[in-house]
């Protein structure tokens, strides 16, 4: 498909783990990312990934990548009350970045 | 080092007027690209400018424009306003393209009436 899939939301209890799926569509994309919105604010980069690794982590914070199925995601271990946000993630396809619609990341106390 | 800096920050426009927003980018970037975020669709990407030139343009009709001036600070332009045009407007910067790593700022909300 043309478009970057995520699941649009996703509830966790605090201090469990949270995986955060994506889909991108190329293959040969080079550089996905990981950015996070807070309300009212633009996107943070947290973290990206070269696509010749299959895993990177940073901290709390771990992104695998499956070349193979184009599937990526982000962990983030001891999710704590401060991640509630939306996690977009995104890939670098014709020179440009394009985004997913974001995942909605609920934090259940 | 500041990050990207985005003005205004929030305005309300009417049907048929035009805005013009303004954004500076990180000192040494020289990049900046534009994307438009609604509820419905998301990041969507408008245009890059890259050392005064638009690079990559996205799927949006001709009122929106842009350009990018010597010191890279950069601005969009919309024209003709219309309710859909409602939406946060992000601007981001990178080292060398959109393709790399960019870092965005806070946006300014548009909401037109």
């Amino acid at each position: 498909g043309e478009d970057v899939e995520q699941s649009l939301f996703l509830s966790v209890r605090e201090g469990d783990s949270s995986v955060i799926n994506c889909t991108y569509t190329d293959s040969s994309s080079t550089y996905l990312y990981w950015y996070k919105q807070e309300p009212g604010a633009g996107l943070q980069l947290l973290t990206y990934i070269f696509s010749n690794m299959d895993m990177k982590q940073d901290q709390r914070l771990t992104v695998l990548l499956n070349k193979k199925d184009k599937h990526l995601s982000l962990r983030i271990a001891d999710t704590q009350t401060g991640d509630s946000a939306i996690y977009f993630c995104a890939e670098r396809r014709d020179d440009k970045i394009i985004f997913g619609k974001g995942t909605r990341l609920h934090i259940l106390p | 080092k500041a990050g990207v800096t985005q003005t205004p920050r929030y305005l309300i426009k009417t049907r048929g007027q035009q805005v013009t927003l303004s954004c500076s980018p990180i000192s040494g970037h020289r990049s900046v690209s534009w994307y438009q975020q609604t509820p419905g669709q998301g990041l969507q990407f408008l245009f890059e400018y890259f050392s005064e030139t638009q690079r990559n343009k996205g799927n949006f009709p001709g009122r929106f424009s842009g350009r990018q001036f010597s010191n890279s600070r950069s601005e969009m332009n919309v024209s003709t306003l219309e309710l859909g045009d409602s939406a946060l407007y992000l601007c981001a910067s990178s080292v060398e393209g959109a393709g790399n790593t960019i870092y965005f700022g806070e946006g300014s909300w548009l909401t037109v009436v």
